[in-house]
């Protein structure tokens, strides 16, 4: 299963836009790349996920590198309320062929702190 | 709007209590899956199941089993509670198509 990489931590200024880095070079070509976050106390909550191309939503835009190695999340205007952590990860491929079960790798991930 | 609920947000057990568990979401998703979060661990799959009635043990079963009778809910059992399995449990739930949903987790300390 392929592995991620992130920095421990970042800090970022409120307004400016938020880069948040993400290895991945052992990733297959069928894995997608999940970014999850998690506020202090609560469940992780979904941001994004892609294969190849840019994706972008309401939340984020994750960009991913030609080669697929490394990511990048990008939240445009970083608020107080974006201060989590903030998790990168590779989707898992599924353990049976019958039924599509699929699991996530959860590592340390990535502590932004969004500053006034 | 919410989606997967975890039945209880703060539990105290007694050491050696049989403690349940319980989850429930409300989208129909054929997979669940039961993780602990400790301090510089992060999360860490206990058990999982992909249809009712079938389950698969994940990275850290021992100490825990699980059932799932029906498709909406999915319940973590600790057969006899340890210190050690003081910590917060997650459920989320997902199918192929859509990411994981997680409820907003239940904090077990076992005393």
């Amino acid at each position: 299963d392929a592995k991620t990489t992130q920095p421990p931590s970042m800090d970022c200024a409120e307004g400016r836009a938020a880069n948040l880095p993400c290895n991945h070079s052992t990733i297959s070509g069928n894995e997608y790349v999940y970014w999850y976050r998690q506020i202090h106390s609560q469940g992780p909550q979904y941001i994004i996920h892609g294969l190849k191309n840019n994706e972008t939503n309401e939340m984020a835009s994750l960009i991913i590198t030609e080669d697929r190695k490394s990511s990048t999340l990008i939240l445009p205007h970083a608020t107080l309320r974006d201060t989590a952590v903030y998790y990168c990860i590779v989707r898992v491929a599924p353990l049976i062929t019958q039924g599509g079960s699929e699991k996530l790798v959860f590592g340390k991930g990535m502590k932004l702190t969004v500053n006034p | 709007d919410v989606k997967v609920t975890q039945s209880s947000r703060y539990l105290v057990k007694r050491t050696g209590e049989k403690v349940f568990l319980e989850c429930v979401q409300d989208m129909d998703h054929e997979n669940m899956f039961w993780y602990r979060q400790d301090p510089g661990l992060g999360l860490r799959l206990i058990y999982f199941s992909y249809d009712v009635k079938m389950k698969e043990k994940g990275d850290i079963p021992e100490g825990y089993s699980v059932s799932r009778e029906k498709k909406e809910r999915f319940s973590l059992i600790l057969e006899s509670a340890s210190t050690n399995q003081t910590s917060m449990y997650l459920c989320a739930s997902s199918d192929p198509t859509s990411g994981y949903t997680f409820g907003s987790g239940t904090r077990l300390t076992v005393v």
